[in-house]
C-alpha cells in the first residue's frame, strides 16, 4: 500500500532551537518527493522539492534530505523562529497526478 | 500570497444540503487540484481540471463533482452532504497537468461545517 508516514506527529521546541522530521515511505513507483510548510487556517506552501538523484536540497533555513534506498526523507529547520510554527507535510508523488500526503508533523516554537 | 483565491472562507451547511465552492486559479495557470483536509491530515486529492476537462480522480464518490471554466476558475460541488464532509478544502492551481513536476500554489482554502 502506498503510503507516506511522518514522525513525530508533534513537536514542541525552544526558539533558535535546531530540529528535525522525518518522513518515511513506501510510494512506488516513486518520482519525486516535496515537503510542504502550512500554517493554520492556510494553505500549504512548497519548501523543497526533490527528484531520485538528489540527496540534499536547502532553502533558507530549511534543509531536505533524502535516501531513495531506504525511502526516508528529513526535513531539517535551523535556528528556528517563532514563525516556523506550522505544520509539515512530506507529499511524494507516485503518478502523473495522483500525490501521497503524509499527515503531517506539527511544530510549534516556544519563545 | 499565492494568488490563488478561494470563496467562501467559511460555510455552515447541513447535512443533505449541497454546496458549491469556488477556486480563482493563479494567473497564467491552466490547471487546478481539489484536496479535502480533515482536521489533523494530510490533505487527500479528489480531482484535477485541465484547460476544463477532469484530468484525474482520487478515491471520492460521485457525489464531489467539479467544473472549470475557460478562464480556469473552478468550483467544486458536494451534493447529499454528510457530517464526514466536515473539513477544510483546498484549491491548488499551476502551470500544468502534472503537479509532481509543476509547483502547486495553493489557495487559503474554504472551511466546511456540516452539522
Amino acid at each position: 500500500k502506498n503510503q507516506v508516514e511522518q514522525s513525530p506527529q508533534s513537536l514542541i521546541i525552544l526558539e533558535g532551537k535546531n530540529c528535525t522530521l522525518q518522513c518515511n515511505y513506501t510510494v512506488s513507483p516513486f518520482s519525486n518527493l516535496r515537503w510542504y510548510k502550512q500554517d493554520t487556517g492556510r494553505g500549504p506552501v512548497s519548501l523543497t522539492i526533490m527528484t531520485f538523484s538528489e540527496n540534499t536540497k536547502s532553502n533558507g533555513r530549511y534543509t531536505a534530505t533524502l535516501d531513495a534506498d531506504t525511502k526516508q526523507s528529513s526535513l531539517h529547520i535551523t535556528a528556528s523562529q517563532l514563525s516556523d510554527s506550522a505544520s509539515y507535510i512530506c507529499v511524494v508523488k507516485q503518478s502523473n497526478y495522483q500525490l501521497i500526503w503524509g499527515a503531517g508533523t506539527k511544530l510549534i516554537i516556544k519563545p | 500570497e499565492t494568488g490563488v483565491t478561494q470563496s467562501p472562507t467559511h460555510l455552515i451547511k447541513t447535512r443533505g444540503q449541497q454546496v458549491t465552492l469556488r477556486c480563482s486559479s493563479q494567473s497564467g495557470h491552466n490547471t487546478v487540484s481539489w484536496y479535502q483536509q480533515a482536521l489533523g491530515q494530510g490533505p487527500q486529492f479528489i480531482f484535477q481540471y485541465y484547460r476544463e476537462e477532469e484530468n484525474g480522480r482520487g478515491n471520492f464518490p460521485p457525489r464531489f463533482s467539479g467544473l472549470q471554466f475557460p478562464n480556469y476558475s473552478s468550483e467544486l460541488n458536494v451534493n447529499a452532504l454528510e457530517l464526514d464532509d466536515s473539513a477544510l478544502y483546498l484549491c491548488a492551481s499551476s502551470l500544468g497537468p502534472n503537479p509532481g513536476g509543476e509547483t502547486q500554489y495553493f489557495g487559503p482554502g474554504t472551511r466546511l461545517l456540516v452539522l
